[in-house]
This record gives structure tokens, C-alpha cells and sequence, in this order.
């Protein structure tokens, strides 16, 4: 099993729609979790941390769900300009600094 | 606007040359990051270092890449000598390394890599 999954997509959504991805990760002692995004050709930029009591920023809200040891991204009314690849990452412990990277699930928004 | 910088920007070599890749991390920040990304494979986490000392790499492979930290403002990561299979895009990042790990990672733009 990998460390960190996500299903690949594309995720094809008109303009306005809300979409949701989820990410699984498999180590327990994951203890810090974030979403970032990817455009084509583009580094990695961090959209959000995800906090245990979840968060919201915007149009976009991350949840997680340690009993089942999940991450989850929303997004209400999709812009044209969400179309990217998001990136569940996960710390894989307190006090190491090794990050595991989803593979991606990419989005496409649809005038 | 601090940003991570990476040199160069695209390189193209042959087959068992030397490639030599540079990284200016974030001013301030001391934890730097080398990863590699292709599309089979997705973003891969090759070694990273805590004020300039090397705490993880056990994503490289030994025999043929190495990486360094000269002083605070410059790491390197070599390929010598470079294969087919190391074509990818790999980036840098840096942070600013908080006590209990956890902690947004700033990317470079990325060298990408062709070995023909």
C-alpha cells in the first residue's frame, strides 16, 4: 500500500460546481497534513495546511479524519482558475521533517 | 518577494555525463529539500537537510547521486554519471523548519532534466 493516495482523476466539473477529493494516508503517526497545488509545468505552491479541527479558506475547505485516516479538499463554486493538480502531502511524524507527496488528482474546470 | 531559486533551468546531456544542480534556499530558512517529479512517479522526497546537515537520504540512490550543503545560502545535488532513467524535473524547497517538524515548504521552479 502506498504511504499516500490519491485517485489520479481528471476530475471534469462545469464552472460554479463543487468538488471534493480525498487523500488516504497509511502511517498513524502522521502528524501534519497539508493540500498544495500544481499547475502545468509550475512548482508545487501550498494552498492549505489541514488542521485536526479543519479548516476553511475561501471557497476551499480541508477536513481530516484520523480514525480513518483521511484528508479531504472542497471546493464550492469552481473557477476556471482552480484547474490544476492538487497534492496531498503528509509529515510523517512529530519532529521529522520527511514529507510524503501524493501523486496528485487533477482538476479540470469547465466554462 | 524571497523565493527559492534553482540553477539550471533545463539541462540536456548524454548518457554517463556529470549534471550538477544548484539551490538557493529561502534566506533565514534551514531546511532545504531535493526532490524529484516524473509523471509515472509523481513527487519523490531524494534527501533533506536541517541546518545544513544531511538528516535524510534515503530516497537517492548511492551509487551515482550525492548531495551537499557548502554553506547556508547554496546546495548542490550532483548525478555523475547521469542515466536515461534520471530524466525528471527536480526541484528544491526550503522552509523554515519549526521544532516539531510540519511546516510549509517553499519550491523552486525546478531544473529540468533530459539525459539522452
Amino acid at each position: 500500500r502506498k504511504e499516500v493516495e490519491q485517485d489520479p482523476g481528471p476530475f471534469n466539473v462545469p464552472e460554479g460546481a463543487t468538488v471534493a477529493f480525498n487523500c488516504t494516508y497509511s502511517n498513524s503517526a502522521s502528524q501534519s497534513f497539508f493540500w498544495y497545488r500544481q499547475d502545468c509545468r509550475k512548482e508545487p505552491k501550498l494552498l492549505m495546511s489541514v488542521y485536526s479541527s479543519g479548516n476553511e479558506d475561501g471557497r476551499f475547505t480541508a477536513q481530516l479524519n484520523r480514525a480513518s485516516q483521511y484528508i479531504s479538499l472542497l471546493i464550492r463554486d469552481s473557477k476556471l482558475s482552480d484547474s490544476a493538480t492538487y497534492l496531498c502531502v503528509v509529515n510523517i511524524g512529530t519532529g521529522t521533517y520527511k514529507y510524503i507527496f501524493g501523486t496528485g488528482t487533477r482538476l479540470k474546470v469547465l466554462a | 518577494d524571497a523565493r527559492v531559486t534553482q540553477t539550471p533551468r533545463h539541462k540536456v546531456t548524454e548518457m554517463g555525463q556529470e549534471v550538477t544542480m544548484r539551490c538557493q534556499p529561502i534566506l533565514g530558512h534551514n531546511t532545504v529539500f531535493w526532490y524529484r517529479q516524473t509523471m509515472m512517479q509523481g513527487l519523490e522526497l531524494l534527501a533533506y537537510f536541517r541546518n545544513r546537515a544531511p538528516l535524510d537520504d534515503s530516497g537517492m540512490p548511492k551509487d551515482r547521486f550525492s548531495a551537499e550543503m557548502p554553506d547556508a545560502t547554496l546546495a548542490t545535488l550532483k548525478i555523475q554519471p547521469s542515466e536515461p532513467r534520471d530524466s525528471a524535473v527536480y526541484f528544491c524547497a526550503s522552509g523554515s523548519g519549526g521544532s516539531g517538524g510540519g511546516d510549509t515548504q517553499y519550491f523552486g521552479p525546478g531544473t529540468r532534466l533530459t539525459v539522452l
